[in-house]
């Protein structure tokens, strides 16, 4: 059974760094593998999906890449801004119509 | 843009009642999904659909039954709703194309049983 772990589980950092968020997962048959973000009792937002072909992915000052031999995934904030912050958290899938397993996220925290 | 909207954002029900959670996605997707998330356990899959009339159990089914009737609406309901129900429930769908499976979320709803 695929698990999804999301390293370290709480972040903060002051406006402006550059900073790398961590998802390792334990079964390499992973195909999809997306990132989300989450406001305060809001939905999720989807922020990327890497499939097992790709190695990475951008959107703006986003960028997420996939390991599939070493099981981890990461996502890179560059430029980071107080409207980032929020909670992050990965998702992975197998090639079928199935549901998602979830990291339990980072929460992150955009200093001004 | 892929719109995915659930019927309340909060809803108080008593034990024992019959809870119905509605979801309706815009964008002809064949997959739908039913999440619940809880501080210290994430979101954990209850039961998706992949077709019109069909069901699949997720990992934490127990409690739980749905309705897919037609492809835009997947239903989630308690039958007998109990405390350890209280949680915020979460829908999504996605459009499967090979192996490509992204998931859009709605808003969620909050549900407390009392």
């Amino acid at each position: 059974k695929q698990e999804v772990t999301q390293i370290p589980a709480a972040l903060s950092v002051p406006e402006g760094e550059n900073l790398v968020l961590n998802c390792s997962f334990t079964d390499s048959a992973i195909y999809n593998l997306q990132w989300f973000r989450q406001d305060p009792g809001k939905g999720l937002t989807s922020l990327l999906l890497i499939q097992s072909s790709q190695r990475e992915q951008t959107s703006g000052r986003l960028n997420a890449s996939l390991d599939k031999s070493s099981g981890r995934s990461t996502l890179y904030i560059a430029a980071s801004q107080p409207g980032d912050s929020a909670t992050y958290l990965c998702a992975g899938s197998g090639g079928g119509a199935d549901g998602l397993t979830f990291g339990k996220g980072t929460h992150l925290i955009i200093q001004p | 843009d892929v719109k995915v909207t659930q019927s309340s954002r909060y809803l108080v029900k008593r034990t024992g009642e019959k809870v119905f959670l509605e979801c309706v996605q815009d964008m002809d997707h064949e997959n739908m999904f039913w999440y619940r998330q809880d501080p210290g356990l994430g979101l954990r899959l209850i039961y998706f659909s992949y077709d019109v009339k069909m069901k699949e159990k997720g990992d934490i089914p127990e409690g739980y039954s749905v309705s897919r009737e037609k492809k835009e609406r997947f239903s989630l309901i308690l039958e007998s709703a109990s405390t350890n129900q209280t949680s915020m429930y979460l829908c999504a769908s996605s459009l499967w194309r090979g192996r490509y499976n992204e998931q859009f979320f709605g808003p969620g709803t909050r549900l407390t049983v009392l």
